[in-house]
């Protein structure tokens, strides 16, 4: 059972536009999100994270949005550019004593010039 | 300061071989997770080491091993190899459990 989910293997947007790449998970015991970006051939990057007491968080061009009664995240990327192409992982962790991360199976981004 | 350095980067393998991958974390980190990325998984947890103990492990068959030193960096290892085993292997430290984590540039292994 796939507990967290992007249902969107890919995405494609003009350069300067937004990207709204979106993750569903589904298990409530989640208190922590994060959102890496992977280029081809390295190591997945951190990018932004949001505790599930907040319903947003900023860091420059990238936002994430918090739903929890939906159970769902977003990573808005304003404005996209070129470089932001990338495979994004949305992930999630529970508290406590595990902090065990699971992630989603990626979302390929391709910022067109 | 440095990153996590994982070695090699590339190895290739025969069905039966055993394997060990090496992940040095950053510096002052003492948690290193061990991932199992494919193209139709994604990125799967195999296990996590805090100060030499395993804290957590993922659904991975005991073929599947690893170990923390002293100096927090550590090992991974594959026995009895099949070719489901081909993958990229990433390694992550953090310093603390509850922390982010941060990956290293992966193994990719060839499994033929």
């Amino acid at each position: 059972d796939q507990q967290v989910k992007q249902n969107s293997p890919s995405l494609s947007v003009q350069e300067g536009r937004i990207s709204i790449l979106n993750c569903d998970y589904t298990n409530s015991m989640f208190d922590y999100f994060l959102w890496y970006k992977k280029y081809p051939a390295e190591g997945p990057t951190f990018l932004i994270s949001i505790s599930s007491i907040k319903d947003k968080n900023e860091d420059g061009r990238f936002t994430v949005f918090l739903n929890k009664s939906a159970k769902h995240l977003s990573l808005h990327i304003v404005p996209s550019q070129p470089g932001d192409s990338a495979v994004y992982f949305c992930a999630a962790q529970v508290g406590g004593s595990n902090y065990k991360l699971t992630f989603g199976k990626g979302t390929l981004l391709t910022v067109n010039p | 300061k440095a990153g996590v350095t994982q070695t090699p980067r590339y190895l290739i393998k025969t069905r039966g071989q055993q394997v060990t991958l090496s992940c040095s974390p950053i510096s002052g980190h003492r948690s290193v997770s061990w991932y199992q990325q494919t193209p139709g998984q994604g990125l799967q947890f195999l296990f996590e080491y805090f100060s030499e103990t395993q804290r957590n492990k993922g659904n991975f068959p005991g073929r599947f091993s690893g170990r923390q030193f002293s100096n927090s960096r550590s090992e991974m290892n594959v026995s009895t190899l099949e070719l489901g085993d081909s993958a990229l292997y990433l390694c992550a430290s953090r310093r603390e459990v509850q922390e982010t984590q941060y990956f290293g540039p992966g193994t990719r292994l060839l499994v033929l």
